[in-house]
């Protein structure tokens, strides 16, 4: 079956710190996969999607970036982090069918 | 472009019925969903409607899609408290229906 790992859980950042979340997928080949952020008491922003290894597109100019290193492994980083940046940061993995699969999610706050 | 849209707050006593509503724009979407959120946590995918149906239901969730209004509902029946969470809304978008577009959100909050 398949799943998707999100990690870490929670994570304090000063500002100006670099920041590094990662997600895998396990158990499909060539997903297409997903960043989102939900600020506090808000809806999801599409942050990136990729649609396969390298290729990554972005939503909305932002402090942030992703890549895709291998298949079913996706990054989001940042060289320094600003205080906007403190957010629920979710991956996500599709295979173009019945919906999404979301990992449990980053709770970053940068201080 | 193309946009979702739902009521952010709903409150319903434990036992009654909680009708979500939703509308989007793009008439072209092949699936629309329904996501829950508990607090904390990532979503999950409650149900989902192919875009020629006009009713889905599955146990105690009732899906009602009106394409012409592009109106999406999700019916709960007897609600409880553990149904206490943020209610998602998604279309599928892209030659492929390989992007999501989500509402901002229905967070429903089940009394005693």
């Amino acid at each position: 079956s398949q799943t998707i790992h999100q990690w870490p859980a929670t994570l304090v950042q000063p500002v100006g710190s670099p920041l590094s979340l990662e997600c895998t997928v396990e158990g499909t080949s060539n997903p297409n996969l997903y960043w989102y952020r939900q600020a506090a008491g808000r809806g999801l922003q599409l942050l990136f999607y990729s649609v396969g290894i390298g290729q990554i597109s972005s939503e909305v100019p932002q402090n942030l970036s992703a890549s895709r290193p291998q298949d079913r492994q996706f990054i989001l980083s940042s060289k320094k982090l600003l205080l906007s940046d403190s957010g629920f940061y979710l991956c996500a993995w599709s295979a173009g069918g019945h919906g999404y699969t979301f990992g449990s999610g980053t709770r970053l706050t940068v201080v | 472009g193309e946009d979702v849209e739902q009521s952010l707050f709903l409150s319903v006593r434990e036992g009654d019925s909680s009708v979500i509503n939703c509308t989007y724009t793009d008439s072209s979407s092949t699936y629309l969903y329904w996501y829950k959120q508990e607090p904390g946590a990532g979503l999950q995918l409650l149900t989902y409607i192919f875009s020629n149906m006009d009713m889905k239901q599955d146990q105690r969730l009732t899906v009602l899609l009106n394409k012409k209004d592009k109106h999406l509902s999700l019916r709960i029946a007897d609600t409880q408290t553990g149904d206490s969470a943020i209610y998602f809304c998604a279309e599928s978008i892209g030659n492929y229906g390989q992007n999501f577009v989500f509402g901002p959100g229905t967070r429903l909050s089940v009394l005693p």
